[in-house]
């Protein structure tokens, strides 16, 4: 099957910027996914970037995408105490049925210090 | 004006009980998911509907039995529940293949 990977772990310092890297496996991936995970709560989508795309800005956040190497990074500016939660980066891969769906990476948990 | 609404919240139950959980979106979205999430927050598709049609069937035992009685709904009955099952289940909406959207997952503990 199809494999995100994401390192487990970042602590940062509030007001430094994070960047959290994702490896995924899937060549046909036409979409690429963050999605943030506060304690106790759902999903909540943060951001996409279509494949044929290398960056995308949205305030705070940019998506950085290689897909030569099938490298996929999220950085956050500026990280507030907020920012702390998991982040799963996600691909839309097919499965065996030739369907799509999300392959998940295992989440990077943040953690920003005061 | 929740997109993508579960019930319940928590679920505690006894081994060998049969539970339902419940998922309606709003979003008029023609395709709709179940995933689990482990104790170690990973998270995998079981099924997928589109059009109250089956399209992915993901390796799940068959006590666990989806059932979409329409477009907006699609709920999750499971059998005969063991300890593995705990875990967070959560919905997930989308038109076609497009982005999708979490319902706030449903916790079940079995005991």
């Amino acid at each position: 099957g199809e494999d995100v990977e994401q390192s487990l772990f970042l602590s940062v310092r509030e007001g430094d910027s994070s960047v959290i890297n994702c490896t995924y496996t899937d060549s046909s991936s036409t979409y690429l996914y963050w999605y943030k995970q506060e304690p106790g709560a759902g999903l909540q989508l943060l951001t996409y970037i279509f494949s044929n795309m290398d960056m995308k800005q949205d305030q705070r956040l940019t998506v950085l995408l290689n897909k030569k190497d099938k490298h996929l990074s999220l950085r956050i500016a500026d990280t507030q105490t907020g920012d702390s939660a998991i982040y799963f980066c996600a691909e839309s891969s097919f499965m065996d049925t030739g369907r799509r769906a999300l392959t998940f990476g295992s989440g990077t948990r943040l953690q920003v210090q005061p | 004006d929740t997109a993508v609404s579960q019930t319940p919240k928590y679920l505690v139950t006894q081994m060998g009980n049969d539970k339902s959980i419940k998922c309606e979106q709003n979003l008029g979205h023609d395709t709709m998911y179940w995933y689990k999430q482990d104790s170690k927050k990973f998270l995998k598709i079981m099924f997928s509907y589109n059009n109250k049609e089956l399209i992915i069937n993901e390796t799940v035992p068959n006590r666990f039995s989806p059932k979409s009685p329409d477009k907006a709904h699609l709920n999750l009955h499971i059998n005969s529940l063991e300890l593995g099952d705990s875990a967070v289940y959560f919905c997930a909406s989308s038109q076609a293949v497009d982005t999708q959207y979490f319902g706030p997952g449903t916790r079940l503990t079995v005991l």
